[in-house]
């Protein structure tokens, strides 16, 4: 049970490029979540997923799109890649129900933008 | 979702109790309080939960007075190994069931020998 994964660790993009985030989890979880975290800050939320084929915006979505195309996996896509983008992402999933706020986080993602 | 307001740093010794409060004068009727730590290039971590008086784990004790303005988090005998970010989170598990959390600066706790 490997929890919450992903791909890559790092990764150096230069001004408008574009990559992809991949966020898997084998909990079967029905909610996914992509943050941003940027150096002595907290969480901010980009977008989410409520389950399978759903996505909704957070916080901070502008520059961001995502997909969820299966329920174990949640993509997050940067189009042209900007320096304010560079930044730590860290995916999250947790099971419905409303019994705990306790989310599951990756290990984390290291974008530099130049 | 309710403001939360936790002081930036703190500092420690090993083997001392760490209580960390966080004030939420905002906190709804349907709000639970949320303690995540995180560690230096790690996701964070779930540590506690509760809504009112004391919850207790393995791991650490929440206080929650019975107007819930404010919380605190407790760390009893604290190690080097809990050097780390604390953030404490209130929301309503009931919005959407989405459970999006708002993280704050946290606080930073630093434990020294």
């Amino acid at each position: 049970n490997a929890g919450v994964t992903q791909t890559p660790k790092f990764r150096v993009l230069k001004t408008g490029q574009s990559m992809t985030l991949l966020c898997a989890q084998d909990m079967n979880h029905e909610y996914m979540y992509w943050y941003r975290q940027d150096p002595g800050m907290g969480l901010r939320l980009i977008h989410y997923s409520v389950g399978e084929g759903t996505t909704a915006k957070g916080e901070v979505p502008d520059g961001y799109n995502v997909s969820r195309l299966k329920k174990q996996n949640f993509l997050l896509g940067l189009e042209s890649a900007a320096p304010s983008q560079t930044s730590v992402y860290f995916c999250a999933s947790r099971p419905p129900g409303l019994e705990t706020y306790e989310q599951y986080f990756g290990p984390g993602t290291r974008l530099t933008v130049t | 979702l309710a403001k939360t307001t936790q002081p930036i740093s703190m500092d420690s010794y090993e083997g001392q109790e760490v209580n960390i409060t966080c004030s939420h004068n905002n906190i709804a009727t349907n709000d639970y309080i949320t303690w995540y730590q995180q560690f230096p290039s790690q996701g964070p971590r779930f540590i506690i939960q509760g809504y009112k008086t004391k919850v207790t784990n393995e791991v650490a004790s929440l206080f929650i007075p019975a107007d819930r303005k404010s919380s605190t988090l407790s760390l009893p005998r604290v190690s080097l190994s809990d050097t780390a970010v604390y953030y404490c989170l209130v929301g309503d598990l009931a919005s959407g069931g989405y459970n999006k959390l708002i993280f704050g600066a946290g606080t930073r706790l630093a434990v020294h020998p």
